[in-house]
């Protein structure tokens, strides 16, 4: 159970395009999903948080005009990278929780996506 | 003041011993607390949580927590080649729905 897939793993693209990641929950409602972004050797860290129906909560630093976040339904959140330039290049993650998980707050992780703008 | 800190490493650890893997917390609110290990160019997976002071085991894991000295420890026996990785601890705060990550651990399990 538990299992939190991202689309795609991997994507090259050029400077000033846009790039989507799709995080979806398979075998659970996730009313809240978090995204982060890891650089090499680094910690997470986080981008934002968001819960189904709403709009994301972005930490402090984060541009929301150029990472767009959507989490339309219980199973799917996507993060839209706008404009893309050399330095969005990163390892971007993202998690999600149920309702049952929510008072303890487990997260279970996507396998990632790995963004590199030329 | 980092929230939450960990030892960066490495580590490094014989095959066969324990390996210790320590971690700090500066909110005294914090409610749960959690281990993560990351394998290289992979995301990070839940190994386990603990919420209540003393241990917490799940086969050759030990979760151990110090509410009052705000400190949070894992150990791992019978330390395999495959337990190299990074070991990121995690904490929650009260009424918190993020988590707070350390910068990890890198653990090295030498044949």
């Amino acid at each position: 159970g538990a299992v939190v897939s991202q689309h795609p793993s991997r994507v090259i693209c050029k400077s000033g395009t846009s790039v989507k990641i799709e995080c979806r929950s398979l075998d659970f409602q996730a009313t809240t999903m978090f995204w982060y972004r890891q650089f090499p050797k680094k910690s997470l860290m986080l981008m934002a948080t968001s819960n189904e129906g709403s709009k994301a909560t972005y930490e402090q630093g984060v541009e929301k005009d150029k990472f767009l976040i959507n989490h339309a339904s219980l199973t799917l959140s996507t993060l839209t990278v706008t404009s893309a330039h050399p330095e969005d290049s990163s390892f971007y993650i993202c998690s999600a929780r149920d309702q049952v998980s929510r008072a303890v707050g487990e997260q279970f992780f996507g396998p990632g996506t790995r963004l590199t703008v030329l | 003041q980092k929230e939450v800190e960990q030892n960066s490493g490495p580590l490094s650890v014989p095959e066969g011993a324990i390996a210790s893997l320590n971690c700090t917390y500066s909110d005294r609110g914090s409610q749960s607390f959690f281990w993560y290990r990351q394998y290289s160019g992979k995301s990070p997976e839940l190994i386990m949580f603990i919420y209540s002071n003393g241990d917490k085991e799940d086969g050759r894991f030990t979760a151990q927590l110090n509410k009052a000295s705000q400190y949070v420890s894992l150990l791992i026996r019978d330390s395999q080649p495959s337990d190299s990785a990074t070991y990121l601890c995690a904490v929650k705060g009260e009424g918190a729905q993020k988590l707070v990550f350390g910068q990890g651990t890198r653990l090295t399990i030498n044949p």
